[in-house]
């Protein structure tokens, strides 16, 4: 069953560092997503990229994040100055179609970040 | 904005007993989807539901979704050691480009 992959599985970085984390969505795939679940916390969203732009974000997806598509499979999630409290888990997402009914999502298995 | 409670918190039975979550978003939703995470793991799809009314089943896994489509539930029967996990619903909005807000999810721990 084709997947969605995220590099790397851990990260732990120094508080202000530029983190990017990456993700290969399924490839014929056109939505994309990042969310994120802080531990023991539900998952939460934090944007959407569909057409090579953002279609939603949310409130937690301030100037610090930005997310590219920069050669057509691989997304990524940049934090420019971390923080501790951006210590996540990080969920890349996509599906192929606008996901109402019969589209599903499809979760890579996360990027776990550590801000010390 | 829109929210989605989930109860319980925590669940814990005794294998072969039943558990049920429930689910209740403060919006009506374009549907309602069901994931499970493993300790440690990633959300895995276990069904949608786009219907008023609707009632899925998976085994021993049985998923309803309110008329009003603003509630749900997930009623696992005859629990077994390997349902361990948190179970999470997620509700697709009408005007969004696929965000899904998730509920706090249950977290169900089976005895042996």
């Amino acid at each position: 069953e084709p997947e969605v992959t995220q590099t790397p599985s851990h990260q732990v970085t120094q508080m202000g560092q530029e983190v990017i984390l990456r993700c290969v969505p399924i490839s014929n795939h056109l939505y994309f997503y990042w969310y994120r679940q802080i531990l023991g916390q539900k998952v939460e969203f934090l944007v959407s990229f569909y057409n090579n732009e953002i279609s939603e974000k949310s409130e937690i997806f301030d100037d610090q994040f930005s997310v590219e598509r920069p050669d057509g499979s691989n997304f990524t999630l940049k934090i420019r100055s971390t923080k501790l409290e951006d210590s996540a888990m990080y969920f890349c997402a996509s599906t192929i179609r606008y996901p109402d009914a019969g589209n599903t999502i499809y979760f890579g298995e996360g990027s776990w970040l550590t801000v010390v | 904005g829109q929210q989605v409670m989930q109860i319980p918190q925590y669940q814990h039975v005794q294998e072969g007993e039943d558990f049920t979550t429930y689910c209740n978003s403060s919006t009506t939703l374009s549907n309602i989807q069901w994931y499970k995470q493993r300790p440690g793991g990633h959300p895995v799809f276990l069904i949608q539901l786009v219907k008023s009314g609707e009632v899925k089943k998976q085994k021993r896994l049985t998923f309803q979704f309110g008329e009003a489509k603003k509630n749900s539930s997930l009623h696992i029967t005859a629990t077994q050691t390997t349902d361990v996990g948190t179970y999470f619903c997620a509700g697709l909005g009408g005007t969004s480009y696929g965000k899904l807000t998730f509920g706090q999810g249950t977290i169900l721990t089976v005895h042996p």
